[in-house]
């Protein structure tokens, strides 16, 4: 079946410590997306990529950062600059702009 | 600024009908989406609305008005497993697909 794969499901940084969150869809979508969801608040905007080799920050982008070599992958990096990173991160696609998005199960980051 | 407001829970009996409602205020609109939202997993897509009216999909409906800057989410014959956090979205821009969500609605389904 076609989806969306986030891994790993629940994750733990050290301070100062650098993170990669894996985002693998096999759904032939152009578009990906990282959310972050805190407790109270909507799903906000990390970054996008709407094509292989591009992407666009988002409304919250600092302190993160993300690759997209591969239509299938959209890896996000929490760096050690995000001071609060702890918060349910999502990924999604879209085959295009006017279609809906589709999510995967998210990663939990928390701080130790 | 962008604003997406919607009741923060609600609470409904099992067979019942409920509404949740979404008011927008934002710089563009493009359309409004609807997810849903179990707890600790990933929203799942119900409707999409880009022009006024009614969308009717099964026992959800969802319903726009563009000039109220006003959408619904019409849930019928409540079931136990409809207990789940729903999310408004509204696309800004065309031809782009970032969207703004509002905090979303906890619904709590009783028997």
């Amino acid at each position: 079946d076609g989806g969306i794969t986030q891994s790993p499901k629940y994750l733990f940084r050290k301070e100062g410590q650098n993170v990669t969150l894996s985002c693998e869809q096999n759904l032939n979508h152009d578009a990906m997306y990282w959310y972050r969801q805190d407790p109270g608040q909507g799903l906000r905007l990390i970054y996008y990529s709407q094509i292989v080799n591009d992407f666009q920050k988002g409304d919250i982008a600092e302190g993160y950062s993300v690759s997209r070599e591969k239509k299938e992958s959209f890896p996000l990096t929490v760096t050690s600059a995000q001071k609060n990173p702890t918060a349910f991160y999502l990924c999604a696609s879209s085959i295009d702009w006017s279609q809906p998005q589709h999510f995967g199960d998210g990663t939990r980051l928390s701080i130790l | 600024g962008q604003n997406i407001d919607q009741p923060t829970e609600m609470t409904a009996t099992e067979g019942a009908i409920v509404q949740i409602n979404c008011t927008y205020q934002t710089s563009g609109f493009n359309g409004l989406f609807w997810y849903q939202q179990h707890a600790g997993e990933a929203p799942t897509f119900l409707s999409y609305n880009v022009l006024d009216g009614l969308e009717e999909k099964g026992r959800f409906s969802s319903f726009l008005s563009r000039s109220k800057g006003y959408s619904y989410l019409l849930l019928k014959e409540l079931q136990m497993k409809d207990s789940a956090s729903y999310l408004c979205a509204v696309r800004r821009d065309y031809n782009t697909d970032k969207l703004i969500f509002g905090t979303g609605t906890r619904l709590q389904v009783f028997p």
